[in-house]
């Protein structure tokens, strides 16, 4: 199983970038990385996903390097509204194989 | 409204007291997933199935059953609660084979206290 290590927490103030970073240094060569946003009490909800170099979606960039051993969540101009639980998951694409969540980036945004 | 449910939502039992934990969803996924929360410990996988009749052990298997005799519907069996088994579960489906291959939609969660 590829394992993910990602920061415990982070704090910013509103109106700034944030950037998470995940190390999956086991990842296969058909995994996938995928970032879910968790609120307090709510499932995971699905927030990007890619494969290689940049990926952008109206909420987040998603930044991974050549060799796909890390990958970076780029949150523009964060909210307060963004304070949540942030994981990080390899998977393969067609899912044969059990999902790894880490254990989250908890990010705190202040005013 | 495209959904996966879960009931119960909150669940007191005691040990050895066999209970059931069930997941529908309505969006015809064939990918279901049982997860567990624990704080500290993120979400661990417990059981996922890939179709009717297509399950496989996740990373916390043990002491869990689950069965897939309907493509909706993924239940999660606790034969003989235990209280380490005192935790936010979480339910999931995807679809397979298009374009987001990793985009689960969560069930609203299920907290199961065995005391």
């Amino acid at each position: 199983l590829a394992k993910t290590t990602q920061p415990i927490s982070m704090d910013s103030y509103e109106g700034q970038e944030v950037n998470i970073t995940c190390s999956h240094n086991n990842i296969a060569t058909n995994d996938y990385i995928t970032w879910y946003q968790q609120f307090p009490s709510q499932g995971p909800r699905f927030i990007i996903q890619g494969y290689k170099t940049k990926v952008t979606n109206e909420v987040a960039s998603l930044f991974i390097p050549a060799d796909r051993k890390s990958s970076t969540l780029s949150l523009p101009r964060v909210s307060l509204s963004d304070t949540a639980v942030y994981y990080c998951l390899v998977g393969d694409r067609e899912g044969r194989r059990a999902l790894t969540f880490g254990s989250g980036t908890r990010l705190q945004v202040q005013p | 409204e495209a959904q996966v449910t879960q009931n119960p939502r909150y669940l007191i039992t005691v040990t050895g007291k066999k209970l059931t934990v069930t997941c529908s969803q309505n969006m015809n996924h064939e990918y279901m997933s049982w997860y567990r929360q624990d704080p500290g410990l993120g979400l661990r996988q417990i059981y996922y199935s890939m179709n009717v009749e297509v399950t496989d052990k996740g990373d916390v298997p043990e002491g869990y059953k689950v069965s897939r005799k309907e493509k909706r519907n993924f239940p999660l069996i606790l034969e003989s609660p235990s209280p380490n088994q005192t935790s936010l579960y979480f339910c999931a489906s995807r679809p397979v084979g298009v374009s987001w291959y990793n985009e689960q939609f969560f069930g609203p969660g299920t907290r199961l206290t065995v005391l």
